[in-house]
Order: structure tokens, then sequence, then C-alpha cells
């Protein structure tokens, strides 16, 4: 079945390292978004892709990046840890004109 | 520009008991509107979507939805509650023209038995 992972579940890192969040889904979706998830606040769009080689910023993207290789992957990477991103990331994706987004498992990070 | 205001960050019910749960939203065309669910410490599941088909929309474990243009309104209803629908519940829009979703900030659904 066709399915959307993430890794690691947790980590712990310390402020100032860079980290990279992987998301892989087997949906062979063009379109894949990370969020990250507060309380009080839902989820907020971080970066999002609508293909290969294609990337764009969301409402809270300062100190994220992502690239876009291939159609089955969108990293997310942390150039410099803050304590402000400790949080619980989601990544989803989802089909041409499909309205549905399929959310992965989610990565719960907590920086030092 | 579109968004969506759940009315209740929390909700209690007892068991076997309906529920509402409140989502007002906003948008200058005609939305598409979903409700997620997220049990703890899992990823969201789709529960029900509505894209300008029939108004009252039925979902996944007896939920369903009813939109409502002139208040411009989209709650989720359940005629009975489980112990195994204690969640947080997340209404949903997507906004024109792109394959972005707006979230609310949740209701979080406690059952009693």
């Amino acid at each position: 079945d066709a399915e959307i992972t993430q890794s690691p579940r947790h980590k712990i890192t310390e402020t100032g390292r860079q980290v990279t969040l992987a998301c892989h889904q087997t949906w062979n979706h063009n379109n894949m978004f990370w969020y990250r998830q507060d309380l009080g606040h839902g989820l907020r769009l971080i970066h999002y892709s609508y293909g290969v080689q294609d990337t764009n910023k969301g409402e809270v993207s300062d100190g994220y990046s992502v690239s876009r290789s291939n159609t089955e992957d969108l990293p997310l990477t942390l150039e410099s840890a803050a304590s402000s991103q400790t949080s619980v990331y989601f990544c989803a994706s989802s089909g041409d004109n499909q309205e549905t987004q399929y959310f992965g498992p989610g990565t719960r990070l907590l920086v030092l | 520009a579109q968004s969506v205001t759940q009315l209740d960050s929390h909700v209690s019910v007892s068991e076997g008991t309906p529920v509402l749960l409140r989502c007002n939203y906003s948008s200058s065309y005609s939305p598409s509107l979903f409700w997620y669910v997220q049990h703890p410490n899992k990823g969201l599941q789709l529960l029900l979507k509505y894209t300008s088909a029939a108004t009252l929309v039925k979902g996944i474990n007896g939920f369903e939805a009813e939109f409502k243009k002139s208040e411009t309104s989209f709650h989720l209803t359940k005629p009975s509650a489980h112990m195994s629908d204690a969640a947080e519940y997340f209404c949903v829009v997507r906004t024109s023209g792109t394959y972005k979703y707006i979230f609310g900030t949740g209701t979080r659904l406690k059952v009693l038995a």
C-alpha cells in the first residue's frame, strides 16, 4: 500500500546544530507540504513543493529550508536549530487535481 | 483571504450523547472544507470533505458535517459519542487556486464514561 513516512520519529538536538527531517511518500504525488504543530496554533505551513525542483515558502518559513530532487522525498532542514523550533513536524502530500492531503505520522523535535 | 475559526478549544460529552464541533469559515470563493481527526501521538486522518457537491457530507465513523453558506459554517456532528472519538479535530479550508490548506486551531473532544 502507498504511504507517507517520516524519520526520525523523535529527535533531540542542541541549539545551533543543523537538523534534517526526512519525508518519503510512495503515492507518486507531485505536491508535498511541511507543517509544524504547536499548542494553540493548529498546523502552520512551513514550506511546500508542487514538483521536482519546485519549492515555496509557507507562513512560517524562517530558519527552515527544503529541496526537492525527486518526486518521493521532501527533506526539511533546520539550518541552525533554535529552541523556538521545538515542535511536532508533519509532512503531507496530495496528487494533482486532488483535494485531500495525506499526512505522515509526525516527528517530535526537541531543541535544547 | 481565507480562514477558519473553531469556536471551541475543548468540548466534553458523555458517551452515547451527541457531538457538535463548530467551525466557521471566511472565503471570497466557494470553499473546499475538510475535517481531520488526530488521535493522541498520531498523524492526521481525513474524516470528511466538502467540495461543492452535496451540502450534507457523511464521513467515517458516523460523523457528518453540513455546509451552510448563509451562516458560513461547517459544523461537525455525530449522533452518539463513543469513547474512541476522544481526539483533536481540525477544521481546514483549502486556499482558492492552490493545493494549500489553512487549519483551524483545533477542538479537543473529551468523551466521559
